[in-house]
């Protein structure tokens, strides 16, 4: 598996942008890059997952350095709903996610 | 809501007892997942079924088991349990094998006493 390194914790204010990053130097050609997110007391929830491409949905958008090396996620606007731990996992599908320690985002109103 | 449903929520017992956890997947998923996550060891894959076969096994004791069952409903049996095992399980689920998202239920908090 790649190793990931992700800041231990992020701050925003409510309704501004949050940019999210990850290295991942040792990531493989067939490692998609998976996001998830835990909100307190919850279980995991999907964000986003892309191959090279930067991705968008409706919850977030990822955007995926040329190289693959590194990766972007980016809340357009954060709310108080997105604080969570958010965690960036490099997955080729052939073995089982690996959930590092991910990001802590608190978002101030 | 994920879809993924388990039971029970919550779960006292003492040492040395069993105990089973149950997961009913996202309707049409294959595929359902076993999660544990304790304090001190963050979110630790357990095991992976798809369509009734164990797929992939990950650090789960010889103490722990789990099946699928033809409905596609999971159970995870823990037994002979430590004050150790005390930790919220999560099951996953999913249209397919991986790649695909991961759908999570709420967990089963488990206390061992």
């Amino acid at each position: 598996d790649a190793k990931t390194t992700q800041p231990n914790s992020m701050e925003s204010n409510e309704e501004e942008p949050v940019h999210l990053p990850c290295n991942h130097s040792t990531i493989s050609g067939t490692d998609y890059i998976h996001w998830y997110r835990q909100l307190p007391s919850q279980g995991p929830e999907y964000v986003i997952h892309g191959l090279t491409s930067n991705v968008n949905n409706r919850m977030a958008s990822l955007a995926i350095a040329e190289d693959r090396k590194s990766s972007t996620l980016i809340l357009h606007r954060a709310t108080l709903r997105d604080a969570a731990v958010y965690y960036c996992i490099p997955n080729s599908g052939n073995t089982p996610l690996v959930f590092g320690k991910g990001t802590r985002l608190s978002v101030i109103a | 809501d994920s879809g993924v449903t388990q039971t029970p929520k919550h779960l006292i017992t003492a040492t040395g007892q069993r105990v089973t956890l149950r997961c009913s997947p996202r309707s049409g998923d294959l595929s359902v997942y076993w999660y544990q996550q304790s304090l001190d060891q963050g979110l630790q894959f357990l095991i992976h079924y798809y369509n009734g076969e164990e797929r992939a096994k990950g650090n789960i004791l010889e103490r722990f088991s789990a099946q699928q069952f033809p409905d596609l409903h999971s159970e995870l049996n823990l037994s002979s349990l430590e004050l150790g095992d005390s930790a919220l399980y999560f099951c996953a689920s999913s249209v397919g094998l991986p790649p695909y998202e991961q759908y999570f239920g709420p967990g089963t908090r488990l206390t061992v006493t």
